[in-house]
């Protein structure tokens, strides 16, 4: 099946500081996701980002489909970022949605 | 819009008594549902595709008699954890597609189960 890499697997940081979290897949996809899991459990969308580039406030992710990887960006940390970052993709298959395979995670923690 | 809701929240069971998620596409309709597992300081697995109207597909190694899933409706998918063991205890958490011209996938807050 198809393999999903993030790094790096913990982040320590001041809070105001910006962060990159990477995530490396082995095949095509048809979705990529990326997710914020607070600490009750939820699974939070941040962005549906097969390709291309989005931005929502603080956050902004890039996805090169060519060469196969996604970057998440976080700017000026709040600790309310804390928590456990996920990518999630689809791989491709030309049908219906298909369920999706997670990468790791990224456990980011903002001290004050 | 696109809101996915799991009931109960959490549920302590006896070894060997049976237990129902229940996992509901609030504001759309979902022919497929997915249902993934967590383990502690784990990441989510995909457990197995709940397709309405016809049977579930499960991924390799989880055991569909024990793990029986019913898509009754285009809203509705159930899971129903057989004979549960405590090592059945985990984080179990659903997942719909909005299938519009994304395949975004939106999931419902998870249901904490311990059997003990």
């Amino acid at each position: 099946g198809i393999q999903v890499e993030q790094s790096p697997p913990d982040l320590i940081l001041q809070e105001g500081a910006n962060s990159t979290l990477r995530c490396n897949f082995s095949d095509s996809v048809n979705n990529l996701q990326w997710f914020h899991q607070n600490p009750w459990g939820q699974l939070i969308n941040l962005f549906y980002i097969p390709s291309g580039t989005k931005q929502n406030g603080r956050l902004s992710a890039t996805t090169v489909a060519t060469e196969r990887y996604s970057l998440l960006y976080i700017s000026s940390s709040q600790t309310t970022d804390s928590g456990v970052y996920f990518c999630a993709v689809e791989k491709y298959s030309g049908g219906g949605a298909d369920g999706l395979t997670f990468g790791k995670g990224t456990h980011l923690i903002i001290q004050p | 819009g696109a809101v996915v809701s799991q009931h109960p929240s959490r549920v302590i069971c006896k070894s060997g008594t049976s237990v129902k998620i229940e996992c509901r596409s609030l504001d759309f309709q979902a022919t497929t549902m997915f249902w993934y597992r967590q383990f502690p300081k784990q990441s989510l697995m995909l457990m197995a595709t709940s397709n309405e109207g016809s049977k579930a597909t499960y991924e390799q190694g989880v055991e569909k008699d024990k793990f029986l899933i019913n898509h009754a409706s285009l809203t509705l998918s159930t899971l129903t954890v057989t004979s549960a063991h405590p090592e059945d205890s985990s984080f179990y958490i659903c997942s719909a597609p909005l299938v519009m011209r994304t395949d975004t996938q939106y999931f419902g807050p998870g249901t904490r189960l311990t059997v003990l």
